[in-house]
């Protein structure tokens, strides 16, 4: 139990552009959904924190205009990088918890390059 | 301000020894502790997990010993295995909120 999915894994975009990735819990309800960014070799940086039918909290320096994030349901929140720039390239993670636990499970992450 | 520490970025440790991996942290609000492990380009998978009123939990090879007067946390895995090479995180939290990940620790287990 308790799996979280990412889609897709890996995506290459042009600059300019912009990316949705969808993380989603299989078999449980996620009242609250996390994003992730993880540079090589570095720790696991929170980006925001998404509850269910509501806006999302953003960590210090993340811009919210540029990374979207929706959590329209108990088992689906999305990321949309907009007008991605090189810099952006990332390996990004999700992870999901419900209501009352302080454990998190996490998806398998998305590598995003942007050229 | 990096509030949960983990100063050995690698470890290497001969297969069916014990392999310790150190964190400290500094927020003394912090009340649940986790260990996660990790492969390249994959998601963290969870551990073990510890309470700040307990200090231990052991679960098969795997046990965490929490030292709240000296803000620091271990986990000790024994016997080694080869499949236990990844980087380890720790985390932290509060009020069951966001989790503070150390920098992790990249383990090796040597045949």
């Amino acid at each position: 139990g308790a799996v979280v999915s990412q889609h897709p894994s890996w995506v290459i975009c042009k600059s300019g552009t912009s990316v949705k990735i969808e993380c989603r819990s299989l078999d449980f309800q996620a009242t609250t959904m996390f994003w992730y960014r993880q540079f090589p070799k570095q720790s696991l940086m929170l980006m925001a924190t998404s509850n269910e039918g509501s806006k999302a909290t953003y960590e210090q320096g993340v811009e919210k205009d540029k990374f979207l994030i929706n959590h329209a349901s108990l088992t689906l929140s999305t990321l949309t990088v907009t007008s991605a720039h090189p810099e952006d390239s990332s390996f990004y993670i999700c992870s999901a918890r419900t209501f009352g636990t302080g454990r998190q499970y996490f998806g398998p992450g998305t590598r995003l390059t942007v050229t | 301000d990096q509030q949960v520490k983990q100063n050995s970025p690698s470890l290497s440790v001969q297969e069916g020894r014990i392999s310790i991996l150190n964190c400290d942290y500094t927020n003394s609000m912090f009340d649940y502790f986790l260990w996660y492990k990790k492969y390249p380009a994959e998601g963290p998978t969870f551990l073990i997990s510890i309470s700040s009123i307990k200090d231990k939990n052991e679960d098969g090879r795997f046990t965490v010993f929490l030292n709240k007067s000296a803000k620091h946390l271990s986990l000790h895995i024994v016997p080694s295995q080869p499949g236990d090479s990844a980087v380890y995180f720790c985390a932290a939290t509060w009020g069951n909120e966001k989790l503070t990940f150390g920098t992790g620790t990249r383990l090796t287990i040597i045949p």
